[in-house]
This record gives structure tokens, sequence and C-alpha cells, in this order.
């Protein structure tokens, strides 16, 4: 069966550090993977989604940046965070676009 | 663009209550699904059902139901005979060519 991992759980940033979130999926090949982030209290907001190695749409312009490496991991990168990159980041995948499938997500606070 | 709107923000029913989630899309896409997402306060969104445009069927599953009505573009969620456990923030993503489009979600709290 299929999973997803995402990590770590919680994180807690001082504003102008690097971030790196890392998202791999195991038993599918050739998934598409998606980066969401969720404000409090608010809908996902889709940031980057890709459908293969080294194929990265970007949704949100803004000072994060996702990577492909492989085929079944995904990464989403900051140079520097800024106080509104606070949120809840959620790391997808899906077989073309029928239903996507949730990793458990990574609690962001920039401070 | 694709938009939805999920109306009501926060619902709360005591328990044994059937209780409906409406949502409505707009799109110009002919070709398109709908999906429902469970979110429990643990974070993680659970998938619930996906629904492809060109079928209208009604759908049941234990005490969970589904009404896709293209006609009022809308794809509504009810709960028969409520429990506690279903409190949770309930999205209705759109999916088009590409990735899901959100609502803002509804909220709903069921009181035992």
């Amino acid at each position: 069966s299929q999973t997803i991992h995402q990590w770590p759980a919680t994180l807690v940033q001082p504003v102008g550090s690097p971030l790196s979130l890392e998202c791999t999926v195991e038993g599918t090949s050739n998934p598409n993977l998606y980066w969401y982030r969720q404000a409090a209290g608010r809908g996902l907001q889709l940031l980057f989604y890709s459908v293969g190695i080294g194929q990265i749409s970007s949704e949100v312009p803004q000072n994060l940046s996702a990577s492909r490496p492989q085929d079944r991991q995904f990464i989403l990168s900051s140079k520097k965070l800024l106080l509104s990159d606070s949120g809840f980041y959620l790391c997808a995948w899906s077989v073309a676009n029928y239903e996507q499938y949730f990793g458990p997500g990574t609690r962001l606070t920039v401070t | 663009a694709q938009k939805v709107t999920q109306a009501q923000t926060e619902i709360s029913v005591v328990e044994k209550e059937d209780v409906t989630l409406d949502c409505v899309y707009e799109t110009r896409d002919t070709t398109y699904y709908l999906f429902w997402y469970k979110q429990p306060p643990s974070g993680e969104l659970v998938f619930l059902i996906r629904r492809n445009s060109f079928d209208e069927q009604n759908e049941i599953s234990g005490r969970y139901s589904w009404n896709f009505q293209k006609s009022t573009s809308s794809f509504n969620f009810t709960i028969t005979a409520s429990q506690v456990v279903d409190s949770a923030v309930y999205f209705c993503p759109y999916g088009g060519r590409r990735a899901l489009t959100f609502g803002s979600g509804t909220r709903l709290q069921v009181q035992p």
C-alpha cells in the first residue's frame, strides 16, 4: 500500500532563517506531487506541483521554492523565512488527476 | 477560474442528528472531478469520495451520502445519525486539469 511521509511534524524558525521540508512517498511510481499551505482556519492553497523529476510548477509567487530530486521525493525550501510563511504545510500525491492523498503535515511557526 | 464555495462556516449539532454540508462550485470546464475530504483536529486530510462530472448518481456509504447536481453546481454531503467522531473540518475541493481548488471548509461540531 502507499504511504506518504512528511517531516518534521512541527518547526519553529526565526525570521530570515532557511527552511527545508521533506516529503517522500512509498508504494507508487511516478506520482504527481503537491505542496499546499493552510493558514489557520482557512482552506488549502496550492504552492507547487510536480508531474515528474525536475518538473515543478509554481502557483503562487513567493520566497518559497520546491524541488523533486527523486521520483518519490518532494522538497519545499526557502532561503529566508518571513513571518507570513507561518502555517500548516501539507504534501500530497496522486495518480494523474484523481484523488490526492495527504501527508500528516508540518506546522511551521516563524518568530 | 474555478471556485468552490462552502457557505456554512461552522455547524453545531447534537449527536444522532442528521446534518448536510453544502458545497457549490463554479467552472467552465466540461470534465472535472469533485471531492470531499475530512480534516480532523490532527490536521491530516482524509479522502472521502470522488465524483466525476459526468456521473450524477448519488452515493451512499454507511452513514454518509452525497448528492451531486450538475444543474445547480452543487455537491452536498449528508451525515446521518451524526457521532462525536464526525467532528472535523470538511472540504469539497474541485479537481480540473491540475491540482485541487479548495474552499474555506465547514467546521462541524457534534456535541454528545
